[in-house]
């Protein structure tokens, strides 16, 4: 079945570093990959999106890679902040009929002060 | 615009039960999914809805049922609780209706089953 493999799954960086957090997806026919950040006790959030025929997209910080081929997609956060620490989820959004959006895990980001 | 709302937040029931869980999408908004998030397993997908049509579902038992309204107002039920049911309970909206847009998520319902 579908599926969405997410790593790591606790990431602990330095205020200032940057962080990748990768997901590999098994459907081909998914053509939607959306991120999102859920802070403690709230609910997720989107904080940036990528479609199939596009590569890749940066929106100030944050930057998300795409490659078709090998079903590998990436999310990079640069000079993080504390208030960057949150868990953030990958998905894959597949349309079969409706659609179907398929999550990762989710990664732990800590970000030390 | 307000956005989604779930009701109840909590919940508290024992095996065996039955729950119906309410969310009310942004106004405007035709597609509702619902997700099951536990610790460690992310967000399971559940089911989506549009214009009162089911229209995927996951893999999840027949216990899991919902259904949607003409207000896009969308209901699920769980029948016969189990222990493992115990989770936050995720709906969230859209405006679009490829799965190609961004989905709306509300603050959930909290389920507990003793």
């Amino acid at each position: 079945g579908e599926n969405v493999e997410q790593h790591p799954s606790t990431l602990s960086v330095q205020e200032g570093d940057s962080a990748v957090i990768k997901c590999t997806y098994s459907d081909s026919a998914s053509n939607y990959f959306p991120w999102y950040k859920q802070e403690l006790g709230k609910r997720p959030q989107l904080i940036i999106d990528i479609r199939s025929n596009v590569g890749e997209k940066k929106d100030q910080r944050i930057a998300v890679t795409l490659n078709k081929t090998a079903k590998h997609f990436s999310l990079h956060i640069t000079e993080t902040q504390p208030e960057d620490s949150a868990v953030y989820f990958c998905a894959a959004s597949i349309p079969f009929g409706g659609f179907k959006t398929i999550f990762g895990a989710g990664t732990r980001l800590f970000v030390k002060a | 615009k307000a956005g989604v709302t779930q009701t109840p937040r909590y919940l508290i029931k024992t095996r065996g039960q039955q729950v119906t869980l309410s969310c009310s999408p942004i106004s405007g908004h035709r597609s509702v999914s619902w997700y099951q998030q536990t610790p460690g397993q992310g967000l399971q997908f559940l089911f989506e809805y549009f214009s009162e049509t089911q229209r995927n579902k996951g893999n999840f038992p027949g216990r899991f049922s919902g259904r949607q309204f003409s207000n896009s107002r969308s209901e699920m039920n769980v029948s016969t609780l189990e222990l493992g049911d115990s989770a936050l309970y995720l709906c969230a909206s859209s405006a679009g209706t490829s799965g190609s847009h961004e989905q709306f998520f509300g603050p959930g319902t909290r389920l507990t089953v003793l």
